[in-house]
C-alpha cells in the first residue's frame, strides 16, 4: 500500500543550528513529493515540491529537500534554524492514480 | 476567486444539530479534497472529488458525514446530528491535476467547528 512516514513527531533544535525533518515514502513508482508548513492558527502553505526534475529542491524560507530514490526518502533541511520556523511540517506524496497522502506531521520546536 | 474560499470560518453549534460547510475551489481546479484536523493532530482525509468521477469517500468517519460537489465548482460538507468529537478545523483543498500526477494542493483557511 502507498504510504508516507514522518519518522519524528517532534523535533527540537536550538536557534542557529541545522534542521532535519525526515520523511520516507513507499516506492510503487515515481511519486511527486511535497513539504507543507502550518504555523499556529494558520493555513497550510507549500514549502517546496519535487516532480521528477532536479533531485535537490529549494523552497521558501531557506528550506530544501533532497529526493533519494535509493533510500525512498525526501528529508527536509535548513542550515540554520530561526525562531519563526517553529511550526508543524507535513510531508505529502502523490502518485499517478491521483491519491494524495499526508504524513502525520512533525512539530518543530526552536529553542532560544 | 484568487484562492480557495471556505465558509463559515467559525461555527459553534449544539450537539445534535446539522451543519453545512462550504468550499469554493480555485476556478478550473478539477480535484477537491476535504480534510479534518483536530486540535494538535495531523490531517485526516475525508473525501476526494475528481471531475465527474465517483468521489472517493473512504475517509468519511460515519454516515453522519456527507459531501457533494456540483461539477467542478462549489462543494458542501454536511455533518448531521453533530457530536462533540466532530469539533475540529475542516480544511478544503483544490488541485489542478492536468492529466498527470496530482499537483500542488491549494488550501483554504478552514472552517473551525465547535460542538457544545
Amino acid at each position: 500500500a502507498q504510504s508516507v512516514t514522518q519518522l519524528d513527531s517532534h523535533v527540537s533544535v536550538s536557534e542557529g543550528t541545522p534542521v532535519l525533518l525526515r520523511c520516507n515514502y513507499s516506492s510503487s513508482y515515481s511519486p511527486s513529493l511535497f513539504w507543507y508548513v502550518q504555523h499556529p492558527n494558520k493555513g497550510l502553505q507549500l514549502l517546496l515540491k519535487y516532480t521528477s526534475a532536479a533531485t535537490l529542491v529549494k523552497g521558501i524560507n531557506g528550506f530544501e529537500a533532497e529526493f533519494k530514490k535509493s533510500e525512498t526518502s525526501f528529508h527536509l533541511t535548513k542550515p540554520s534554524a530561526h525562531m519563526s520556523d517553529a511550526a508543524e511540517y507535513f510531508c505529502v506524496v502523490s502518485y499517478r492514480d491521483d491519491k494524495i497522502i499526508f504524513g502525520k506531521g512533525t512539530r518543530l520546536h526552536i529553542l532560544p | 476567486g484568487a484562492g480557495v474560499s471556505q465558509s463559515p470560518s467559525n461555527k459553534v453549534t449544539e450537539k445534535g444539530k446539522d451543519v453545512e460547510l462550504r468550499c469554493d475551489p480555485i476556478s478550473g481546479h478539477t480535484a477537491l479534497y476535504w480534510y479534518r484536523q483536530r486540535l494538535g493532530q495531523g490531517l485526516e482525509f475525508l473525501i476526494y472529488f475528481q471531475g465527474n468521477s465517483a468521489p472517493d469517500k473512504s475517509g468519511l468517519p460515519s454516515d453522519r458525514f456527507s459531501a457533494e460537489r456540483t461539477g467542478e465548482s462549489v462543494s458542501t460538507l454536511t455533518i448531521q446530528r453533530t457530536q462533540q468529537e466532530d469539533s475540529a478545523v475542516y480544511l478544503c483543498a483544490s488541485s489542478d491535476l492536468g492529466g498527470g500526477p496530482a499537483g500542488e494542493l491549494f488550501f483554504g483557511e478552514g472552517s473551525r467547528l465547535t460542538v457544545l
